[in-house]
């Protein structure tokens, strides 16, 4: 089946530092991924839609200039949490649609960020 | 505006037994996919089965099977002979075809399943 890895799969960094996390499918193509995040014992919650070659579409409440999105290519997309603080801790997963089966999605295994 | 419903906070099986999760979900598209996942303690979301809104027959992957019931807008998840390995989240999801967001899941609060041996 189609595999998305996630990179680190665990960070651990210092108030105010960023934090970059790298999304990648490893043999297909994604035009559209999207990057999910889940608090302790809920739901996943989606944060952003990222378009390779274009900008990403936030969801409501999500702040666009702390959550960094880039889709430079068809097999990558990195979320930078800039100024990172304790609130931000989190598990943070993203998701990759195959352009070649439009129902398609295939998750990478998660990050999980935590903030001190 | 699209929902998904899982009431069933915790749920207990014996090992071997059949057991049903329960998804209800709404939504105002004419065309939409239904999605049940599992979560390990590892935190990776494992795909299990899919259902299409116009598929005339309940989707089956190996022990899993979805009983779909489209005008009670349910998408119950059965697992039969549960295994220990069973034991896990399981989230239900639907995705729309239309609207902005591209296809993106929407997630239920999910239903932790314990199998006790």
């Amino acid at each position: 089946g189609a595999v998305v890895s996630q990179h680190p799969s665990r960070v651990i960094c210092k108030s105010g530092t960023s934090v970059k996390i790298e999304c990648r499918s490893l043999d297909f193509q994604a035009t559209t991924m999207f990057w999910y995040r889940q608090f302790p014992k809920q739901s996943l919650m989606l944060m952003a839609t990222s378009n390779e070659g274009s900008k990403a579409t936030y969801e409501q409440g999500v702040e666009k200039d702390k959550f960094l999105i880039n889709h430079a290519s068809l097999t990558l997309s990195t979320l930078t949490v800039t100024s990172a603080h304790p609130e931000d801790s989190s598990f943070y997963i993203c998701s990759a649609r195959d352009n070649r089966r439009s129902y398609e999605q295939y998750f990478g295994p998660g990050t999980r960020l935590t903030v001190t | 505006a699209q929902k998904i419903t899982q009431t069933q906070p915790g749920m207990f099986v014996q090992e071997k037994e059949a057991v049903t999760l329960d998804c209800t979900y709404d939504t105002s598209d004419p065309s939409y996919g239904l999605f049940w996942y599992k979560q390990p303690s590892s935190g990776e979301m494992i795909f299990l089965i899919y259902q299409g809104s116009y598929d005339q027959q309940n989707a089956t992957e190996g022990r899993y099977s979805l009983n779909f019931q489209k005008a009670r807008k349910s998408a119950n998840l059965v697992i039969s002979a549960s295994q220990l390995g069973d034991s896990a989240m399981y989230f239900c999801a639907m995705r729309g075809n239309y609207g902005g967001s591209q296809g993106n899941l929407i997630f239920g609060k999910g239903t932790k399943l314990s199998v006790k041996p």
